[in-house]
């Protein structure tokens, strides 16, 4: 079944404590990013890759970082959380050679910050 | 940068009637755009889009319309039914496979 699968899917952590949340897509899609969604503000892209080794601030980077070793994971990775970053979180793929633009959406991971 | 802008940000309708959401969208660019919705809890999922080069789009109930001139575009559900009930989003995107920019978002309620 092609998806994207994000781990873990309920987080909370305390302040300073570094975090990573997983995604991982089988799809051999080549583009990924991360989102994150709060009440009022829609999504909003934190990062975005468009293949192995190619990563890309998007519109709210600060206090994140990503990697893309491999072109079915991307890593979010939080390296001293602040509780402005409580939110969920959702990656997502897309093939940019099937040229549809359809993103594929994993299930989301909510994150407290305390 | 780029900006979308979506209206309103909830909408209340009774069980048979049409919803309307608005969405406008700052970058000309733009040529791709998706419309999701999201279930309580649930991740978005696609459920029509529309390229910059049609001017209307109509999948069963639903229909999206987009006027390139006033960069503005329009989800449209009729025969509203208590499934409609769910956050609908907008998106706009310049360049193939990249990035989508969201619209904030509207909670749409369809009441038996």
């Amino acid at each position: 079944e092609a998806q994207v699968t994000q781990n873990p899917r309920y987080l909370i952590t305390v302040t300073g404590k570094k975090l990573t949340v997983t995604c991982s897509q089988n799809m051999n899609h080549e583009y990924m990013s991360w989102y994150r969604q709060d009440p009022g503000l829609g999504l909003r892209q934190i990062y975005y890759s468009m293949n192995v080794e190619v990563t890309d601030k998007g519109d709210v980077p600060e206090g994140y970082k990503v990697s893309r070793k491999e072109k079915r994971n991307f890593p979010l990775i939080l390296e001293s959380p602040s509780p402005n970053q409580t939110s969920l979180y959702f990656c997502a793929s897309t093939s940019l050679m099937d040229r549809t633009d359809t993103q594929y959406f994993g299930p989301g991971t909510r994150l407290t910050v305390l | 940068g780029e900006n979308v802008e979506q209206h309103p940000s909830t909408l209340s309708v009774q069980e048979g009637d049409s919803a309307v959401i608005k969405c406008t969208y700052s970058d000309s660019a733009s040529n791709y755009f998706p419309w999701y919705k999201q279930e309580l809890g649930k991740r978005p999922q696609l459920i029509i889009d529309i390229r910059s080069n049609v001017g209307e789009k109509k999948d069963q109930r639903i229909a999206v319309t987009l006027n390139k001139t006033a960069k503005h575009f329009s989800l449209h559900i009729t025969e509203t039914q208590p499934e409609d009930s769910a956050v609908y989003f907008c998106a706009a995107s310049y360049n193939q496979g990249g990035k989508l920019i969201f619209g904030q978002g509207t909670e749409l309620s369809v009441k038996p």
